[in-house]
């Protein structure tokens, strides 16, 4: 199974922030690469797909990017609603498999 | 519009069999995959599995003995079965159509 190694873990920012959370692949997985917002009591929702493209409604401040095997996602200029966790997930192959996860909270 | 809708017993003995039903609308299972997604009390997001718009299967590697994943199309409806069940597998369980249109979730609970 491929291995998605996120980090951090815990990620303290301030509003105003420019924020970056990675994900590395333990194999090439090209650009199936997607990433999650989760509020607490909700569902998960897409952010990113293809590893660079935004979601339909996703603002702007966020984006994702490749650097090889590591993908990033970005935020701009953290606003309070942006307070979350979020997950990566490769889909090159079967089984899927997801990043442990990011908890994104005010310092 | 898409709308997917997770249904189930809520509680479930330990070594017992879950059956969870997703019911979908606004497209076709034909032309669309189906994932289940569970994440544990405070935990992580977990892929369970899949069914694909030609109605082949995959599941996660650590589960695959145990599930099973089905639909009926005729009803828009996909079903997941889980047998053995353990507390470890007390979760909510999500569906989604393509990871971009998700339901609300139904906790499972294992418990005697």
């Amino acid at each position: 199974d491929i291995q998605m190694t996120q980090s951090p873990s815990s990620l303290p920012a301030s509003l105003g922030d420019r924020v970056t959370i990675t994900c590395r692949a333990s194999q090439d997985i090209g650009n199936y690469l997607r990433w999650f917002q989760q509020k607490p009591g909700k569902s998960p929702r897409l952010m990113i797909y293809g590893a660079t493209n935004l979601a339909a409604g996703v603002p702007s401040r966020f984006s994702g990017s490749r650097s090889g095997s590591d993908y990033s996602l970005t935020i701009s200029s953290l606003e309070s609603e942006d307070m979350a966790d979020y997950y990566c997930l490769q889909s090159k192959e079967s089984p899927n498999t997801f990043g442990a996860g990011t908890k994104l909270e005010l310092k | 519009q898409v709308q997917l809708k997770e249904s189930g017993p809520g509680l479930v003995q330990p070594s017992q069999t879950l059956s969870l039903t997703c019911t979908v609308s606004g497209f076709s299972l034909t032309s669309n995959s189906v994932h289940w997604v569970r994440q544990p009390p405070g935990k992580g997001l977990e892929w369970v599995g899949a069914i694909w718009s030609g109605g082949s299967t995959d599941y996660n590697s650590a589960l695959k003995s145990r599930l099973s994943i089905s639909r009926d199309t005729s009803k828009s409806q996909v079903f997941l079965k889980m047998n053995s069940l353990q507390t470890e597998d007390t979760a909510i369980y999500f569906c989604n159509k393509a990871f971009a249109y998700w339901g609300q979730g139904t906790l499972v609970t294992v418990s005697s």
